[in-house]
């Protein structure tokens, strides 16, 4: 298994401004992910953070207003950048061990509310 | 389109219950299918994960069910206990050797009263 730690748990922020979310791992993992969950909807990917080179964004999430950032095998950001109140959302972080059929860990999750 | 639909949304039983939650897909091609349990304020757990050629798998008190012919799953829950209040959310993956692409379901709400 492994153990996720996520930075800020939780933060209110004003609209306009910027805030990073750190994700620390206790050991080196293949796969790194930044998820968002709005209420009473299903987890959406944001992007996969790649190791040594830029995220791969999914559809609807771009570089610009999520710029993420993976400098090694454990650790991951994720900025959420000019926020506004739609971004207010839970923001989860998960990692996969990359066996058949991959385990996924989550992170306990950064809760954002935007005034 | 590739969608998991899980029912009933939301679900209040009392202590000592049995439950059962639904979960159908329409995901193709079928790799995996996964249950989570998310307490409040916390991240996904997972509870169990079940291959194509898996019918059913234990976890404790939770026991999930796969039938891959009508794309159905259910996970039944024995006993409840207070602690089993949280959200359900049921994950399908597409490819085998690595995680795939995930869908997820929008979760349902088991409240267990005293």
């Amino acid at each position: 298994s492994a153990v996720i730690s996520q930075k800020p748990s939780r933060d209110i922020c004003q609209r306009g401004t910027s805030l990073t979310i750190q994700c620390q791992v206790d050991s080196q993992v293949t796969m790194m992910f930044w998820y968002r969950q709005q209420p009473g909807q299903s987890l959406t990917l944001i992007a996969t953070a790649n190791q040594g080179s830029e995220a791969t964004y999914e559809s609807g999430f771009v570089i610009d207003k999520f710029p993420i950032s993976r400098p090694n095998l454990t650790f991951s950001t994720l900025t959420v950048s000019n926020m506004s109140p739609e971004d207010s959302s839970i923001y989860l972080c998960s990692v996969g061990t990359g066996q058949a059929p991959g385990e996924l860990f989550f992170g306990e999750g950064s809760r954002l509310t935007v005034l | 389109k590739n969608q998991v639909e899980q029912s009933p949304q939301s679900l209040i039983i009392l202590e000592g219950k049995n439950c059962t939650l639904q979960c159908n897909y329409t995901v193709s091609p079928f790799s995996n299918l996964r249950w989570y349990k998310q307490d409040t304020g916390r991240g996904p757990v997972s509870l169990t994960i079940m291959t194509f050629s898996e019918n059913t798998k234990s976890n404790g008190r939770y026991t999930a069910t796969l039938d891959a012919d009508t794309k159905q799953s259910s996970l039944h829950i024995t006993a409840s206990q207070l602690s089993d209040s949280a959200s359900y959310i049921c994950v399908v993956s597409d490819r085998g050797s690595t995680l795939g692409r995930l869908y997820f379901g929008r979760g349902t709400q088991l409240t267990v009263w005293p």
